[in-house]
């Protein structure tokens, strides 16, 4: 089956340390994308990709890093300097105009 | 740059009563609109679209949504809800300008009572 995965499900972060959620498409989609998921707050858009190798800041980037070496894969950096890291961390991909498919998504925490 | 409203941040409703949820967008130019549904401990699936045609749209599990260009709306209908319909629901907008990216509304999280 085709989708989307998103690893790993939870993921904890000691203070100063940079940890990397992974997402991989098997759709064959150009676009991918993610996004920070808080309370009350929706979807923030934190980075997004339109084709390899290239990627543009959403509304939340400081903080966090992105690379588009593939087109399946799309990894996410949180590094140290996002100092609110705590959230649930979602990735979709889509294809132009197209609905966009999601991720089970990375809760991610600090101890 | 583009924003969606969703003014309704929780819902309670008995089983069977009709839902309706509001959805209002700001952006000068022609859209494509979503509305998702996120069911608990579940990942975000697509519950219906508009691209252009027919202003009223049907969705999955019995939803529809209208848009309403002049007031820049697309609120998501259900004549009978059941509580399986529990959920978070996310409106969301992406301009025809070219640039892919897709803003959410802030979501209503929606509560059935059986």
């Amino acid at each position: 089956d085709g989708g989307i995965t998103q690893s790993p499900k939870y993921l904890f972060r000691k203070e100063g340390q940079n940890v990397t959620l992974s997402c991989e498409q098997n759709l064959n989609h150009d676009a991918m994308y993610w996004y920070r998921q808080d309370p009350g707050q929706g979807l923030r858009l934190i980075y997004y990709s339109q084709i390899v190798n290239d990627f543009q800041k959403g509304d939340i980037a400081e903080g966090y890093s992105v690379s588009r070496e593939k087109k399946e894969s799309f990894p996410l950096t949180v590094t140290s300097a996002q100092k609110n890291p705590t959230a649930f961390y979602l990735c979709a991909s889509s294809n132009h105009g197209q609905p966009q498919h999601f991720g089970d998504g990375t809760r991610l925490s600090i101890l | 740059a583009q924003s969606v409203s969703q003014h309704n941040h929780h819902v309670i409703l008995s089983e069977a009563a009709s839902l309706e949820l509001g959805c209002n967008y700001s952006y000068g130019g022609t859209v494509n609109l979503f509305w998702y549904v996120q069911y608990p401990g579940q990942h975000l699936q697509l519950l219906l679209k508009y691209f252009s045609g027919d202003p009223l749209v049907k969705g999955i599990k019995g939803f529809e949504a209208e848009f309403i260009k002049s007031k820049f709306s697309f609120n998501l209908r259900k004549p009978s809800v059941q509580w399986s319909d529990t959920a978070e629901y996310f409106c969301a907008v992406i301009p025809f300008s070219g640039n892919e990216k897709l803003t959410f509304g802030t979501g209503t999280r929606l509560t059935i009572i059986p």
